[in-house]
Protein backbone atom coordinates (compact mmCIF):
# COMPACT_ATOMS: atom_id res chain seq x y z
CA UNK A 1 0.00 0.00 0.00
CA UNK A 2 1.12 3.26 -1.18
CA UNK A 3 2.70 5.76 1.87
CA UNK A 4 3.29 9.39 1.57
CA UNK A 5 5.08 11.24 4.40
CA UNK A 6 6.12 15.12 4.46
CA UNK A 7 8.41 15.92 6.51
CA UNK A 8 8.02 18.23 8.94
CA UNK A 9 4.79 18.89 9.78
CA UNK A 10 5.31 22.59 10.06
CA UNK A 11 8.37 24.85 9.64
CA UNK A 12 8.59 28.43 9.89
CA UNK A 13 11.18 30.71 8.39
CA UNK A 14 12.25 34.47 7.42
CA UNK A 15 11.59 36.34 4.16
CA UNK A 16 13.77 36.07 1.73
CA UNK A 17 15.26 32.46 2.67
CA UNK A 18 15.38 29.72 0.23
CA UNK A 19 13.86 26.83 1.53
CA UNK A 20 13.02 23.16 0.34
CA UNK A 21 10.02 21.04 1.57
CA UNK A 22 10.33 17.35 1.38
CA UNK A 23 8.14 14.49 0.46
CA UNK A 24 8.69 10.53 0.43
CA UNK A 25 6.88 7.85 -1.00
CA UNK A 26 7.08 3.85 -0.14
CA UNK A 27 6.38 2.53 -3.67
CA UNK A 28 8.35 3.61 -6.41
CA UNK A 29 5.68 2.33 -9.07
CA UNK A 30 4.21 5.72 -9.57
CA UNK A 31 2.49 7.72 -13.02
CA UNK A 32 3.60 10.68 -11.46
CA UNK A 33 3.87 13.38 -8.54
CA UNK A 34 2.03 16.54 -8.33
CA UNK A 35 2.36 19.72 -5.49
CA UNK A 36 -0.24 21.42 -4.34
CA UNK A 37 -1.00 24.83 -1.76
CA UNK A 38 -3.56 24.87 -0.09
CA UNK A 39 -4.52 27.72 1.94
CA UNK A 40 -6.55 28.33 5.01
CA UNK A 41 -10.41 27.21 4.28
CA UNK A 42 -9.14 27.27 0.54
CA UNK A 43 -9.11 24.45 -2.06
CA UNK A 44 -6.15 22.84 -3.34
CA UNK A 45 -4.10 24.70 -5.78
CA UNK A 46 -2.19 22.77 -8.56
CA UNK A 47 1.77 23.80 -8.34
CA UNK A 48 3.85 21.22 -10.43
CA UNK A 49 3.16 17.83 -12.18
CA UNK A 50 6.20 15.58 -12.41
CA UNK A 51 5.91 12.47 -14.58
CA UNK A 52 7.90 9.69 -13.64
CA UNK A 53 9.80 9.70 -16.87
CA UNK A 54 11.03 13.50 -15.32
CA UNK A 55 14.05 14.26 -13.05
CA UNK A 56 11.95 17.80 -12.64
CA UNK A 57 9.61 20.98 -13.05
CA UNK A 58 10.02 24.55 -12.64
CA UNK A 59 7.25 27.54 -12.24
CA UNK A 60 8.69 30.60 -11.48
CA UNK A 61 10.50 30.55 -7.80
CA UNK A 62 9.30 26.86 -7.44
CA UNK A 63 11.62 23.59 -8.89
CA UNK A 64 10.13 20.63 -8.17
CA UNK A 65 12.57 17.23 -8.67
CA UNK A 66 11.57 13.43 -8.62
CA UNK A 67 13.90 10.35 -7.64
CA UNK A 68 11.48 7.78 -8.22
CA UNK A 69 14.22 5.23 -7.41
CA UNK A 70 14.96 6.53 -4.20
CA UNK A 71 10.80 7.57 -3.26
CA UNK A 72 11.58 11.23 -3.05
CA UNK A 73 10.24 14.44 -4.08
CA UNK A 74 11.40 18.44 -2.99
CA UNK A 75 9.69 21.48 -3.86
CA UNK A 76 12.49 23.91 -3.60
CA UNK A 77 11.05 27.52 -3.02
CA UNK A 78 13.36 30.82 -3.68
CA UNK A 79 13.53 34.15 -2.28
CA UNK A 80 10.15 33.07 -0.04
CA UNK A 81 7.37 35.96 0.84
CA UNK A 82 4.98 36.04 3.29
CA UNK A 83 2.33 35.22 0.60
CA UNK A 84 4.34 31.80 0.30
CA UNK A 85 2.76 30.70 3.79
CA UNK A 86 0.40 27.82 2.88
CA UNK A 87 0.08 24.28 3.71
CA UNK A 88 2.35 22.13 0.86
CA UNK A 89 0.77 19.28 -0.36
CA UNK A 90 2.32 16.11 -2.27
CA UNK A 91 0.49 13.11 -3.75
CA UNK A 92 1.03 10.51 -5.92
CA UNK A 93 -0.37 8.56 -8.67
CA UNK A 94 0.54 5.04 -8.32
CA UNK A 95 0.48 2.48 -10.87
CA UNK A 96 -1.70 0.36 -8.82
CA UNK A 97 -4.56 1.63 -7.98
CA UNK A 98 -4.16 4.44 -10.15
CA UNK A 99 -8.05 6.25 -10.11
CA UNK A 100 -6.49 8.05 -6.62
CA UNK A 101 -4.04 10.31 -5.53
CA UNK A 102 -2.58 9.15 -2.72
CA UNK A 103 -1.87 12.66 -0.17
CA UNK A 104 0.82 13.13 2.35
CA UNK A 105 -0.11 14.76 5.67
CA UNK A 106 0.88 18.27 4.31
CA UNK A 107 3.62 20.76 5.01
CA UNK A 108 2.27 24.20 7.06
CA UNK A 109 4.64 26.70 5.79
CA UNK A 110 4.86 29.82 7.40
CA UNK A 111 6.87 32.93 6.17
CA UNK A 112 8.17 35.52 8.46
CA UNK A 113 7.86 39.01 7.47
CA UNK B 1 -12.24 30.73 -16.48
CA UNK B 2 -13.96 29.07 -13.82
CA UNK B 3 -12.58 25.49 -14.02
CA UNK B 4 -14.07 23.48 -11.01
CA UNK B 5 -17.35 24.96 -8.95
CA UNK B 6 -18.86 23.84 -6.34
CA UNK B 7 -22.09 24.44 -4.58
CA UNK B 8 -23.07 24.95 -1.25
CA UNK B 9 -19.96 25.91 0.46
CA UNK B 10 -21.10 25.23 3.69
CA UNK B 11 -23.97 23.22 4.98
CA UNK B 12 -25.29 22.17 8.34
CA UNK B 13 -27.50 18.95 8.24
CA UNK B 14 -29.10 17.33 11.25
CA UNK B 15 -28.72 13.68 11.53
CA UNK B 16 -30.61 11.61 8.97
CA UNK B 17 -31.28 14.23 6.46
CA UNK B 18 -30.34 13.94 2.84
CA UNK B 19 -28.76 16.54 0.51
CA UNK B 20 -26.58 16.81 -2.63
CA UNK B 21 -23.22 18.75 -3.03
CA UNK B 22 -22.87 20.07 -6.21
CA UNK B 23 -19.48 19.91 -8.46
CA UNK B 24 -19.77 21.34 -12.50
CA UNK B 25 -16.36 21.80 -14.62
CA UNK B 26 -16.11 23.83 -17.84
CA UNK B 27 -12.57 21.96 -18.89
CA UNK B 28 -14.60 19.27 -20.74
CA UNK B 29 -12.71 16.89 -18.52
CA UNK B 30 -13.57 13.22 -18.65
CA UNK B 31 -12.68 12.30 -15.57
CA UNK B 32 -13.58 13.62 -12.08
CA UNK B 33 -13.87 12.32 -8.56
CA UNK B 34 -14.52 13.43 -4.80
CA UNK B 35 -12.05 13.39 -1.87
CA UNK B 36 -13.34 14.21 1.69
CA UNK B 37 -10.32 15.81 3.65
CA UNK B 38 -10.22 15.18 7.23
CA UNK B 39 -7.53 16.32 10.52
CA UNK B 40 -5.13 13.36 10.83
CA UNK B 41 -6.82 11.61 7.73
CA UNK B 42 -5.51 13.60 4.65
CA UNK B 43 -7.05 13.89 1.82
CA UNK B 44 -9.39 10.30 0.50
CA UNK B 45 -11.26 9.10 -2.21
CA UNK B 46 -15.23 8.70 -2.31
CA UNK B 47 -16.27 8.18 -5.69
CA UNK B 48 -15.17 8.80 -9.11
CA UNK B 49 -15.70 8.68 -12.62
CA UNK B 50 -14.00 8.17 -16.34
CA UNK B 51 -16.88 9.72 -18.24
CA UNK B 52 -20.73 10.34 -18.52
CA UNK B 53 -22.49 7.35 -17.32
CA UNK B 54 -19.59 5.27 -15.89
CA UNK B 55 -19.02 5.54 -11.63
CA UNK B 56 -17.17 3.58 -9.48
CA UNK B 57 -16.08 3.86 -5.84
CA UNK B 58 -13.08 5.00 -3.87
CA UNK B 59 -11.74 3.86 -0.48
CA UNK B 60 -14.33 5.30 1.35
CA UNK B 61 -17.88 5.32 -0.51
CA UNK B 62 -20.54 4.06 2.24
CA UNK B 63 -22.71 6.36 2.75
CA UNK B 64 -22.46 8.49 -0.74
CA UNK B 65 -24.16 7.99 -3.62
CA UNK B 66 -23.17 9.70 -7.50
CA UNK B 67 -24.13 9.66 -10.68
CA UNK B 68 -22.35 10.96 -13.69
CA UNK B 69 -25.19 12.05 -16.52
CA UNK B 70 -23.20 14.86 -18.27
CA UNK B 71 -19.58 15.70 -19.20
CA UNK B 72 -19.59 18.39 -16.87
CA UNK B 73 -21.50 17.51 -13.64
CA UNK B 74 -20.80 15.20 -10.72
CA UNK B 75 -22.99 15.56 -7.79
CA UNK B 76 -22.55 13.81 -4.56
CA UNK B 77 -25.12 12.68 -2.54
CA UNK B 78 -25.69 11.89 1.21
CA UNK B 79 -28.62 9.76 1.59
CA UNK B 80 -28.95 10.01 5.33
CA UNK B 81 -26.17 11.94 6.59
CA UNK B 82 -24.37 10.97 9.86
CA UNK B 83 -22.02 12.68 12.07
CA UNK B 84 -18.97 10.82 11.22
CA UNK B 85 -19.90 12.06 7.59
CA UNK B 86 -18.45 16.00 8.87
CA UNK B 87 -15.86 17.05 7.19
CA UNK B 88 -14.49 19.36 3.80
CA UNK B 89 -15.59 17.70 0.23
CA UNK B 90 -13.20 18.57 -2.44
CA UNK B 91 -14.70 17.89 -6.44
CA UNK B 92 -11.81 17.59 -8.91
CA UNK B 93 -11.10 16.45 -12.55
CA UNK B 94 -8.96 15.83 -15.35
CA UNK B 95 -8.49 15.59 -18.58
CA UNK B 96 -6.19 12.30 -18.06
CA UNK B 97 -6.74 10.15 -15.29
CA UNK B 98 -3.35 8.07 -15.14
CA UNK B 99 -0.96 11.06 -16.40
CA UNK B 100 -3.16 14.59 -16.05
CA UNK B 101 -2.85 17.19 -13.58
CA UNK B 102 -5.48 17.19 -11.16
CA UNK B 103 -7.52 20.24 -10.57
CA UNK B 104 -9.88 20.99 -7.83
CA UNK B 105 -12.80 23.10 -6.42
CA UNK B 106 -12.61 25.31 -3.60
CA UNK B 107 -14.38 22.95 -1.51
CA UNK B 108 -17.85 22.24 0.47
CA UNK B 109 -17.64 22.14 4.13
CA UNK B 110 -20.30 20.07 5.70
CA UNK B 111 -21.33 19.73 9.32
CA UNK B 112 -24.19 17.15 10.42
CA UNK B 113 -24.90 18.02 14.24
Amino acid sequence: KQEVTQIPAALSVPEGENLVLNCSFTDSAIYNLQWFRQDPGKGLTSLLLIQSSQREQTSGRLNASLDKSSGRSTLYIAASQPGDSATYLCAVRGIQGAQKLVFGQGTRLTINP
Amino acid sequence: NAGVTQTPKFQVLKTGQSMTLQCAQDMNHEYMSWYRQDPGMGLRLIHYSVGAGITDQGEVPNGYNVSRSTTEDFPLRLLSAAPSQTSVYFCASTQDRVTGELFFGEGSRLTVL
